[in-house]
């Protein structure tokens, strides 16, 4: 029943290590989006896609790299993580850019 | 692009009485402005959002007024209760454009 979903929820790992991040959404939206909150909450965009295109990559270091298998699935996988990556992750989706984004749970990355 | 600045940062109301978050943006561009809550440890969730062709929205205790010109835009709460504490986030968009841009947020505190 889960709109939004992804995993792992809670993700802790050493500097230099990559890992993946996954989401899933079964609104049958056309649009996926990664968002980093940091420590003072603010949410920044990172990638935007739209029906497994890429369409907006927000300044983002090429250590990330999202992968959209198909439209109901955005991943994040990065690779040789650094401390300043600790935040929290989000997944969204929506029908289209301009209307309701339904976000993920959110993922805490923890780089120690 | 497109820059959100929201005010206050954080926001303490007796029970009952009113509270309101304004944000101003920099693309006068942008046409579609939603409201988040996200409650501690949460994800956000879409509350109100309003589009360029209206000045007032209101959903029960909630409403957002938009003032083009000036490029404002404010929440207004009333009736505070204490399940309405949390971090509220404005945001801007063009809505052909796959990016919102979300204000810093306000941390809400209803205090009974």
């Amino acid at each position: 029943d889960t709109a939004v979903s992804q995993t792992p929820k809670y993700l802790v790992t050493q500097m230099g290590n990559d890992k993946s991040i996954k989401c899933e959404q079964n609104l049958g939206h056309d649009t996926m989006y990664w968002y980093k909150q940091d420590s003072k909450k603010f949410l920044k965009i990172m990638f935007s896609y739209n029906n497994k295109e890429l369409i907006i990559n927000e300044t983002v270091p090429n250590r990330f790299s999202p992968k959209s298998p198909d439209k109901a699935h955005l991943n994040l996988h990065i690779n040789s993580l650094e401390l300043g990556d600790s935040a929290v992750y989000f997944c969204a989706s929506s029908q289209d850019p301009g209307h309701e984004q339904y976000f993920g749970p959110g993922t805490r990355l923890t780089v120690t | 692009g497109e820059n959100v600045e929201q005010h206050p940062s954080t926001l303490s109301v007796q029970e009952g009485d009113s509270a309101v978050i304004k944000c101003t943006y920099s693309d006068s561009a942008s046409n579609y402005f939603p409201w988040y809550k996200q409650e501690l440890g949460k994800r956000p969730q879409l509350i109100i959002d309003i589009r360029s062709n209206v000045g007032e929205k209101k959903d029960q205790r909630i409403a957002v007024t938009l003032n083009k010109t000036a490029k404002h835009f404010s929440l207004h709460i009333t009736e505070t209760q204490p399940e309405d504490s949390a971090v509220y986030f404005c945001a801007a968009s063009i809505d052909s454009s796959y990016k919102l841009i979300f204000g810093s947020g306000t941390r809400l505190l209803v205090r009974p």
